[in-house]
């Protein structure tokens, strides 16, 4: 069965600082994998997919992420954290016929002024 | 650009009383999706609806029904409300079926429910 792991519920980092969340996968056939953000009192939004290509994936707000098949990893990164980045980060990965999203259990960014 | 519009934002009920979550979206996206957000736990798909006039299951559908009365709007109702289900629901819509690469999902802001 697929799974999703999010290492680190929390991760502060200063103002400023390189952001990285990490996101590692289980699955028995390549996935397609995204990131999705959740700002306070919101609902989620696309950050960025990766889906066939190039593995280094650019997305919204200069973040990226990139696919690593032998490590099953999508850890997702910024080079400089900015105070409205501070919100809720998902790792989804999707594979198979019904393409039902499988998720991880979240990281929630605090940015240090 | 109203997107995907959830009511209400927030409700408490008593164990045992029953209600009905709608969800509307106006991008003519073909399926919507409703999940429950709980914490360290992700997101649990509840039900969904590939296409207008279908339904599934999801992870977690016991104690809740859906219906999808046309392509804009789903609801999720609640029979018979129990603490279990206090929780942040969220409805979702997506052009194609589910996370299909070119299909991401469009959320609602949610609704709050806590059971008491």
């Amino acid at each position: 069965a697929q799974s999703v792991t999010q290492l680190g519920s929390h991760v502060s980092v200063s103002e400023g600082a390189l952001v990285l969340l990490r996101c590692n996968y289980s699955s028995s056939v390549p996935p397609y994998l995204f990131w999705y953000v959740q700002y306070p009192n919101q609902g989620l939004q696309l950050l960025l997919k990766y889906t066939t290509g190039a593995t280094l994936v650019k997305g919204i707000n200069g973040f990226e992420a990139e696919f690593k098949k032998s490590e099953t990893s999508f850890h997702l990164t910024k080079p400089s954290a900015h105070m409205s980045d501070a919100a809720e980060y998902f790792c989804a990965v999707s594979e198979g016929s019904n393409y039902q999203l499988i998720w991880g259990a979240g990281t929630k960014l605090i940015i240090k002024p | 650009n109203a997107g995907v519009t959830q009511t209400p934002k927030f409700q408490v009920l008593k164990t045992g009383q029953s209600m009905t979550l709608q969800c509307a979206q106006d991008m003519n996206h073909n399926s919507m999706y409703w999940y429950r957000q709980d914490p360290g736990m992700g997101l649990r798909l509840i039900y969904y609806s590939a296409s207008e006039g279908t339904t599934d299951k999801g992870e977690v559908p016991n104690g809740y029904n859906v219906s999808r009365l046309n392509k804009r709007e789903f609801s999720l109702r609640l029979e018979s409300a129990a603490p279990s289900q206090t929780s942040v629901y969220f409805c979702a819509s997506s052009e194609l079926q589910s996370s299909s690469y070119n299909s991401p999902l469009h959320f609602g802001n949610g609704t709050r429910l806590t059971v008491t």
